[in-house]
């Protein structure tokens, strides 16, 4: 299976920072099948981006994805408060779908 | 809008099964694909299969083949999951979450999450 990595665990921000979180495939992704989630506690998942640079409707343009092949990044350009929480992302391109450890954004 | 709604937290013996239930609303329910994904404590997401809502079909994770089975009623608008042989181990978060029905399609909406507890 594809194993995901993510660094650093947790990153320390003040809001309006620039934060680049980092997301490396063990394997290549097949067509940049990557997707990164926001998770606040006790809350689900939250899709934001998908094919590693596509934004869903309804997430602000702060949040950008790129990369492709096996290094990919979520880039999220002035933090807003509500913005501290855990990003994860996802390879879907090969079963199993794989998630990386996540990143938390911390204050 | 797309909503999903689990069944309430579990507390289940060693070697117990479980069967959890994800109702879906706000959609049709038979042109979506079905996952589920677990979160032990201070763990990653994992992926443990899906169903074809349409047809029935499944895709298990090779770590749950043979204890895991997915299910789905289409006039409830309800998938299910069920674990057997509860270890420790599998104490955690179950979450239900829509795909579109290509294998390459993002986790788009997902369940609130049910908590199973396996103890002694």
């Amino acid at each position: 299976e594809i194993v995901l990595t993510q660094s650093p665990g947790t990153m320390s921000f003040s809001p309006g920072d620039r934060a680049t979180l980092s997301c490396r495939a063990s394997q290549t992704v097949r067509t940049n099948y990557v997707a990164w989630y926001q998770q606040k506690p006790g809350q689900a998942p939250r899709l934001l981006i998908y094919e590693a640079s596509i934004r869903r409707t309804g997430i602000p343009d702060r949040f950008s994805g790129s990369g492709s092949g096996t290094d990919f990044t979520l880039t999220i350009s002035r933090l807003e408060p509500e913005d501290f929480a855990v990003y994860y992302c996802q390879q879907y391109g090969r079963s199993p779908e794989t998630f990386g450890q996540g990143t938390k954004l911390e204050l | 809008q797309v909503q999903f709604g689990q069944s309430g937290a579990e507390v289940k013996n060693l070697g117990a099964s479980v069967k959890v239930s994800c109702k879906a609303s706000g959609y049709t329910f038979t042109n979506y694909a079905m996952h589920w994904v677990r979160q032990a404590p201070g763990q990653r997401l994992e992926w443990m299969g899906w169903i074809n809502s349409g047809n029935g079909n499944t895709k298990y994770s090779q770590k749950f083949q043979g204890r895991v089975t997915i299910t789905r009623d289409t006039s409830a608008t309800t998938a299910y999951m069920e674990l057997s042989s509860l270890r420790y181990e599998d104490t955690a978060v179950y979450y239900c979450a829509r795909s579109g029905f290509s294998s390459s399609t993002p986790f788009d909406y997902w369940g609130q999450g049910t908590l199973v507890t396996v103890s002694s």
